[in-house]
C-alpha cells in the first residue's frame, strides 16, 4: 500500500501564508490522484475543504487553495485566521483504494 | 439539508462485534455511496472502505478484509458498518461520509456523520 506523507506540524502567524504538502511513496502526485484536503478540529467531524486538487466546496473559505506543486499536492492558506488552527489531512486515490496522509498540525501563532 | 446521523457510543469486549449505523436524509440515498473512516485516539484519519448505495458493491481497505462488512438498507436510508473480532486498537471514533467515488473528480466525502466512539475494553 502507498504511503502518503505530510509535514507533522507547521506554524503560521495570523494573517500569514503557509503551504501544506502531500507526497506519495509511489512517485509524483498528479491530477489522477484526485487530491482531497480535510480540516479536523478536536471533537468535530472532519470538514472537506478541497476536492480534485483545487475545487472548493461552498463552505470553503477563499483563503484556502489547492494545487500541485513540485510533485506534491499542496494546500495554501493565505491570510491565516485563529480559527484555522487545526489538523489537516490529505487523501490520495490509487487503483482500487484511497489513502490518507498522516496529517499536519497547523498552529496559528 | 443533507444529514448523516450515526448511532451512539458504547463499550465492547475484545473479540466481540460492533455494528455502527448511519442514517441519511436530505438527498436521494441511492445516488451516493457511503464511506467509513475512523480515527483512533491521537492518531490520524484512516479509510476503512466504501459501499455503493445503488447496488451494494463494496470496496474494503486491505487491512480490514475478512473482518468488516458494510451494508445499506434503502428502505430506511441507513448504512451499516460491522467490524468483528474487536481488539483494543480498534478503539476509535468511526465516521460515515457521503460518497464512494474517488476516481472521477467528484466531491466525495462532502457530508459527514457526527462520529461514533467505539471503545474496546474488557
Amino acid at each position: 500500500q502507498a504511503v502518503v506523507t505530510q509535514e507533522p506540524s507547521l506554524t503560521v502567524s495570523p494573517g500569514g501564508t503557509v503551504t501544506l504538502t502531500c507526497g506519495s511513496s509511489t512517485g509524483a502526485v498528479i491530477s489522477d490522484h484526485y487530491p482531497y484536503w480535510f480540516q479536523k478540529k478536536p471533537d468535530q467531524a472532519p470538514r472537506t475543504l478541497i476536492f480534485d486538487t483545487y475545487n472548493r466546496h461552498p463552505w470553503t473559505p477563499a483563503r484556502f487553495s489547492g494545487s500541485l506543486l513540485g510533485g506534491k499536492a499542496a494546500l495554501t492558506l493565505s491570510g491565516a485566521q485563529p480559527e484555522d488552527e487545526a489538523d489537516y489531512y490529505c487523501l490520495l486515490s490509487y487503483s482500487g483504494s484511497v489513502v490518507f496522509g498522516g496529517g499536519t498540525k497547523l498552529t496559528v501563532l | 439539508q443533507v444529514q448523516l446521523v450515526q448511532s451512539g457510543a458504547g463499550v465492547w469486549r475484545p473479540g466481540a462485534s460492533v455494528k455502527v449505523s448511519c442514517k441519511a436524509s436530505g438527498y436521494s440515498f441511492t445516488t451516493y455511496g457511503i464511506t467509513w473512516v475512523r480515527q483512533a485516539p491521537g492518531q490520524g484519519l484512516e479509510w476503512m472502505g466504501s459501499i455503493s448505495a445503488n447496488n451494494g458493491n463494496t470496496n474494503y481497505a486491505q487491512k480490514f478484509q475478512g473482518r468488516i462488512t458494510m451494508t445499506t438498507d434503502t428502505s430506511t436510508r441507513t448504512a451499516y458498518m460491522e467490524l468483528r473480532s474487536l481488539r483494543s486498537d480498534d478503539t476509535a471514533v468511526y465516521y460515515c461520509a457521503r460518497g464512494d467515488d474517488f476516481w472521477n473528480g467528484y466531491d466525495t466525502l462532502d457530508y459527514w456523520g457526527q462520529g461514533t466512539l467505539v471503545t474496546v475494553s474488557s
